[in-house]
């Protein structure tokens, strides 16, 4: 099955205790991307990868970061967490083959900072 | 400034009957849009999606309505059904471009009640 897998679901953390989510999708895309949903405020993209080892940031990076060791993984790192880093977190991936690409999005981590 | 705007946070619909969801933009470079529908506890779902060289596109209950001069477009729903009811989200992004970076409005809960 086709899916674009995220973990922890859920996460309660401290402030400055670093964190890691994961992302994986098994269907060889390229694209992949992080958003954050906050209420009122739709979902907001942190940051994109075009490829292995090709990242860039979206329009709000701050406090985060990524990589792209491998097309399948884009793990998602916070080194020094903050209560406004509170938010529902969702992963995506596209075959970036072309621009009329739908993005699958993963389940979402719940995550909140104390 | 918000690029993608859905200036109705809620709607109410009865089964059976017409729900109709609208999205403005702003910026005149995104030329392809799409609906995504998202469920409590779930990640955003791909619903349809619409080229700026269109001005309609249907698949099954659903359609979606392009006007580039009036830069809106709206998501129909007929017969609008109970399992309808979700948060629907308009994005946009400029394909021609190529970087995928979708652009979210705040989303819209549509309610369809039996």
């Amino acid at each position: 099955e086709a899916q674009v897998t995220q973990n922890p679901r859920y996460l309660i953390t401290v402030t400055g205790k670093k964190l890691t989510v994961t992302c994986s999708q098994n269907m060889n895309h390229e694209y992949m991307s992080w958003y954050r949903q906050d209420p009122g405020l739709g979902l907001r993209q942190i940051y994109y990868s075009m490829n292995v080892e090709v990242t860039d940031k979206g329009d709000v990076p701050e406090g985060y970061k990524v990589s792209r060791k491998e097309k399948r993984n884009f793990p998602l790192i916070l080194e020094s967490p903050s209560p406004n880093q509170t938010s529902l977190y969702f992963c995506a991936s596209t075959t970036g083959t072309g621009g009329t690409d739908t993005q699958y999005f993963g389940p979402g981590t719940r995550l909140t900072v104390l | 400034d918000q690029q993608v705007k859905q200036n109705s946070p809620s709607l109410s619909v009865q089964e059976g009957r017409i729900s109709i969801l609208n999205c403005d933009y702003t910026n005149s470079m995104f030329d392809y849009f799409l609906w995504y529908k998202k469920y409590p506890a779930e990640g955003p779902t791909f619903l349809i999606s619409i080229s700026s060289i269109k001005d309609k596109n249907e698949d099954g209950r659903f359609t979606v309505f392009l006007n580039k001069s009036a830069k809106h477009l709206s998501l129909h729903i007929v017969p609008s059904q109970p399992g309808d009811s979700a948060v629907y989200f308009c994005a946009a992004y400029e394909a021609g471009a190529g970087s995928y970076q979708l652009t979210f409005g705040k989303g819209t809960k549509l309610s369809v009640i039996p």
